[in-house]
């Protein structure tokens, strides 16, 4: 247990919907991650939060927005969504400037 | 630009004998290296390390990883596998914001 929880774990949803994944941890760190790993690609740094000012937006499509409300927290709002967006994401937590430690993932599948 | 290559796409290996995963990356500075683990359907596990010091570093679970600037490999080892080290090995380099994997490379382990 790394101390990085995800939810939900799986997530279906349809073109049309919108839909948050949750991502929270407890370790006192002050930067979070999201990550984007679909099959047979490198893992895809999405987006990143230090001490909940976001820091990094890798040309990520709107339709994908993140939110950090606090330092324990963070959010992905996912709004008409595309089949290629289906992908296990991944949410990770660290101290600036050293490792992270993941989440768990939300298997993620858009119809 | 800084980059993570890991050449082998699959390994297999037989229950007890030994491994060694291949990691060449490419780093404008002194690098932050590290070795992360994933089984089916989970997150990433961090394995172990490099900052600066002693270029051999070790592990959980009986890894080691050698650091050689000059080969700008960071190559992981195990002098034994067991069958519960069937997974997929990610190396990779960076820190923060500018954290770089590389595709992974998955090991299977034979009875």
């Amino acid at each position: 247990e790394t101390g990085v929880t995800q939810t939900p774990r799986h997530l279906v949803m349809g073109m049309t919907n919108k839909k948050s994944l949750k991502c929270e941890q407890h370790l006192g760190h002050n930067a979070m991650y999201w990550y984007k790993q679909s099959a047979k690609k490198p893992l895809e740094l999405m987006f990143v939060y230090n001490f909940k000012e976001q820091t990094e937006n890798n040309s990520v499509p709107s339709r994908f927005s993140p939110e950090c409300p606090n330092s324990s927290h963070l959010f992905l709002h996912l709004h008409t969504l595309q089949p290629e967006d289906s992908a296990l994401y991944l949410c990770a937590s660290g101290v600036w400037g050293n490792e992270q430690f993941f989440g768990p993932g939300t298997r993620l599948t858009v119809l | 630009a800084q980059s993570v290559t890991q050449p082998d796409i699959h390994i297999t290996v037989s229950e007890g004998a030994s491994l060694e995963l291949r990691c060449n990356y490419s780093y404008g500075a002194t690098p932050y290296l590290f070795w992360y683990v994933q089984s089916p359907g989970q997150g990433l596990q961090l394995l172990l390390k490099y900052f600066s010091g002693d270029t051999l570093v070790q592990g959980i679970k009986g890894f080691e990883a050698e650091f050689k600037r000059s080969q700008s490999s960071f190559n992981l080892r195990k002098p034994s596998v067991h069958w519960s080290d069937a997974a997929e090995y990610f190396c990779a380099v960076g820190a923060s914001n500018d954290m770089r994997f590389g595709a992974g490379t998955r090991l299977t382990v034979k009875p």
